[in-house]
Formats: C-alpha cells, structure tokens, sequence
C-alpha cells in the first residue's frame, strides 16, 4: 500500500488570494489524481496530475484556477488560485498503486476562504 | 460511464445491531468495486474490495461486502457495529478494462451508532 501525505492539513485564506497545496507519496504509483469535497458532500474528480506535463481537467475545472505539477513520480501539488468562499472545501489527493485497481487517499487539506 | 447511487443518506442504529449500508451501480461494462470509509476529519481508508472471483468479500473491522451482479448491487454489512464506526462510508467502481480508468463515487452514507 501507499501512504500519502498532504501539507497544509487545513488553512485559513482571504479571498483572492492563492493556496498551494503539496502530496507526497512513500512509494512508487501510477497515478495521481486530485479530488475535491465539499461540505456533506462525496467526492468530485478535479484532475489527473501527469508527471511532466499538463494535468487533465474535468468538466468543470480548468488550469488557470486549479494549476496542478507533478515534477516526479510521487509528488503533486495543487494551487487554487483567486480564492472564493466557495472555494471552502476538502481538498483530496490521491494515487493510483502499481496494483491499478487499488486507490489511496491522502488526509486532506480543509481549507476555509472568509 | 458509470454511475453509483447509495440508497440511505443516514443510517442510524444502535451499538451491537447489524447494518446494511446500500449501494447499486450503473455499467455498461465490468467494474471494479469498493467501500471506503472516512472517519470524522480524516481522509478515506479503504473497507474493501470486489475484483473477481468469490462473489462475497471480506474487508477491515469486520465489514463484509456482496457483489450481486443480476442486480447489479453491492451492499455493505456488519453483524454488529461499534460506536467506532460511526463515519461517512463511500462505495465506488471503476471499469474493469481501462488500466486509467477513473472512480466514481456515491453520494456517501452516514453510519451514526448510538450506545
């Protein structure tokens, strides 16, 4: 298994400013994705973090709000830019294991935009 | 694509009953499925899992799970439940045959024990 670790574990922002959020994993994975939940929510995909090139949007989210790297196998990290109150959530990362049928999950960053 | 409906929103027992937590899925194709559970604060931790095979599936914490293919379900259970289960529980599936197939999840149940 992989283990995944998010810093900051939550945070506290004003609005329009930015938070860059990192995940390193312990091991070697796949794949690497980034999900948000909102509060009382499940889970929605944001993106698949690609190592070395641009990350895969879903519908809904685009780059210029949710810039995402990947510089190597096991590190990512997410940026949500121009914050907004409505931007308060849990933000999830998480990686696919060498095994592809198995997913892990990070703590998660709570983050809050007054 | 795939889809995952969780039938109860809340399920509320009481310490040491049995519980059923639902959940029915939507394929055009064979999935994988699975239950995670995220405990207050937390991130998810995987319960278990449904690959192939023995169509009933063992899990942590005493949570079994059953694949029921002709009603394309996969109900979560446990005999009986600790007031430390109390947690959202999640049911996912990804298709079987894309090694970077996504998960989608269901909207998540809440399991709340009371002494």
């Amino acid at each position: 298994s992989a283990v995944i670790s998010q810093k900051p574990s939550r945070d506290i922002c004003q609005r329009g400013t930015s938070l860059t959020i990192q995940c390193q994993v312990d091991s070697q994975v796949t794949m690497m994705f980034w999900y948000r939940q909102q509060p009382g929510q499940s889970l929605t995909l944001i993106a698949t973090a690609n190592q070395g090139s641009e990350a895969t949007y879903e519908s809904g989210f685009v780059i210029d709000k949710f810039p995402i790297s990947r510089p190597n196998l096991t590190f990512s990290t997410l940026t949500v830019s121009n914050m907004s109150p409505e931007d308060s959530s849990i933000y999830l990362c998480s990686a696919r294991g060498l095994a592809l049928n198995e997913q892990f999950f990070g703590p998660g960053t709570r983050l809050t935009v007054l | 694509a795939q889809s995952v409906t969780q039938l109860d929103s809340q399920v509320p027992v009481f310490e040491e009953a049995p519980v059923e937590l639902r959940c029915n899925y939507s394929s055009s194709v064979s999935v994988y499925l699975f239950w995670y559970v995220q405990y207050p604060n937390q991130g998810l931790q995987l319960l278990l899992k449904y690959l192939s095979g023995s169509t009933l599936v063992k899990g942590i914490n005493g949570f079994e799970a059953e694949f029921n293919k002709s009603q394309t379900s996969f109900h979560l259970r446990k005999p009986s439940v600790h007031i430390s289960d109390t947690a959202e529980y999640f049911c996912a599936v990804s298709r079987k045959e894309t090694s970077g197939s996504r998960l989608t999840f269901g909207e998540g149940t809440q399991l709340t024990v009371n002494p």
